[in-house]
């Protein structure tokens, strides 16, 4: 079974510009999570959708934004960017249900100049 | 307010010894955790779990506790080998399928 997939795997983008991360889950999951990684915030919750809905929001700016299609595949948008955007973005996928594990992306490196 | 906290950021051990990594937690609505393991620039991979009606949990060389009252867990590794090095998460289960994180603890296994 293919994992989770996250494209592209880095990113250079100029601040003021916006990008668009995508997360293709793992077949049959139907929940997807974005999380960011810093090395002075660790790793933090954006966003979980699930059935094209989001379903929960950490707490981050509203340039920060995603979706979810009918197949469960997942993007996020950063609008905007600044240089503190830059940081590992992961994306994890779950089946729904009671304690399920989240199963993790490799990950996009985005570098903000 | 960090509500998941690995106090430790480093933990050196010899190899064939045990590793013992904590995490404490503070929101009493947490009812399952996880442990994760992460190499630098890849996302972390899952090691093991437990839900809060139980106190242990044993998968191999791994095995988390989990200590409700105290608001504790722990990850233990036997015997600890050096492809153990890698930095360890624990994670909180909270709403849907948000998963709240600690710190992490940097483990490094000499051989």
């Amino acid at each position: 079974k293919a994992g989770v997939t996250q494209t592209p795997r880095y990113l250079i983008k100029t601040r003021g510009q916006q990008v668009t991360l995508s997360c293709s889950p793992i077949s049959g999951h139907r929940s997807v999570s974005w999380y960011q990684q810093t090395p002075g915030q660790g790793l933090q919750f954006l966003f979980e959708y699930f059935s094209e809905t989001q379903r929960n929001k950490g707490n981050f700016p509203g340039r920060f934004s995603g979706r979810q299609f009918s197949n469960s595949r997942s993007e996020m948008n950063v609008s905007t960017l600044e240089l503190g955007d830059s940081a590992l973005y992961l994306c994890a996928s779950s089946l729904v249900g009671l304690n399920t594990e989240a199963f993790f992306g490799q990950g996009t490196r985005l570098t903000v100049v | 307010d960090q509500q998941v906290k690995q106090n430790s950021p480093s933990l050196s051990v010899q190899e064939g010894r045990i590793s013992i990594l904590n995490c404490d937690y503070t929101n009493s609505m947490f009812d399952y955790f996880l442990w994760y393991k992460k190499y630098p620039a890849e996302g972390p991979t899952f090691l093991i779990s437990i839900s809060s009606i139980k106190d242990k949990n044993e998968d191999g060389r791994f095995t988390v506790f989990l200590n409700k009252s105290a608001k504790h867990l722990s990850l233990h590794i036997v015997p600890s080998q050096p492809g153990d090095s890698a930095v360890y998460f624990c994670a909180a289960h909270g709403a849907g399928n948000m998963l709240t994180f600690g710190g992490g603890t940097r483990l490094m296994v000499k051989p």
